[in-house]
């Protein structure tokens, strides 16, 4: 079993939806929870980043933490096509972080 | 533009031979990071260096080294390079004191012919 589970999607919704994507964990050792974005042949960039449990929002992404579940979210309101992209959570303990193997999506205009 | 720059963007070379990647991290980050993306594999750690020194390492190769020099630009170097090694390699960097709060540079694409 992998440290960090991410399904790999590909995700596929129409412009405008709420997209929710997320990540599970089994070390509950994990403090710092992170969600880089990266699009095609590009480097990923760091979107959100988090410490404790509970939500933490920017503009149109709302990045969620349950510590006590070992279950992280990235919301998206409003979809662009522009938000297509790969999604990566990533966490970390020790100066080590973790990724997931990322999730596609895919808005649809 | 991020901030950390990485040359060349695309090298093609053949099996057997050597290459250099370099990096150049963003203005007052002391941290550098090495991975590896190819497609089966995902984002796979290599190596950290802080100001100069070798502060982690992941799943790198023997054929593969890297170092950090004084100006804190780093250089990665895969040798006897084998078909499997083609990939993006990314470098990032950061502050030293924030685990994963990285920038990442636009890579470097490589295909061993």
């Amino acid at each position: 079993q992998k440290e960090v589970e991410q399904d790999p999607g590909p995700l596929s919704v129409p412009e405008g939806a709420i997209v929710s994507l997320n990540c599970t964990y089994s070390n509950s050792a994990f403090q710092y929870f992170m969600w880089y974005r990266q699009y095609s042949r590009k480097g990923p960039e760091l979107l959100m980043y988090t410490y404790s449990s509970g939500n933490k929002e920017d503009g149109r992404f709302t990045a969620q933490v349950d510590k006590s579940s070992k279950y992280i979210s990235l919301f998206i309101r409003d979809s662009q096509p522009s938000d297509s992209a790969t999604y990566l959570c990533a966490m970390s303990v020790d100066y080590q972080l973790i990724w997931g193997a990322g999730t596609k999506l895919i808005i649809k205009p | 533009d991020s901030g950390v720059t990485q040359t060349p963007k695309h090298l093609i070379t053949a099996t057997g031979q050597r290459v250099t990647l370099r990096c150049s991290p963003r203005s007052g980050d002391l941290s550098v990071y090495w991975y590896q993306q190819s497609l089966d594999q995902g984002l796979q750690f290599l190596i950290q260096y802080y100001n100069g020194e070798e502060r982690a390492k992941g799943n790198i190769l023997e054929r593969f080294s890297a170092q950090q020099f004084p100006d804190l630009h780093s250089e990665l170097n895969l040798s006897s390079l084998e078909l499997g090694d083609s990939a993006l390699y990314f470098c990032a960097s950061s502050v030293a004191d924030r685990v994963g709060g990285y920038t990442f540079g636009s890579g470097t694409r490589l295909t061993v012919v």
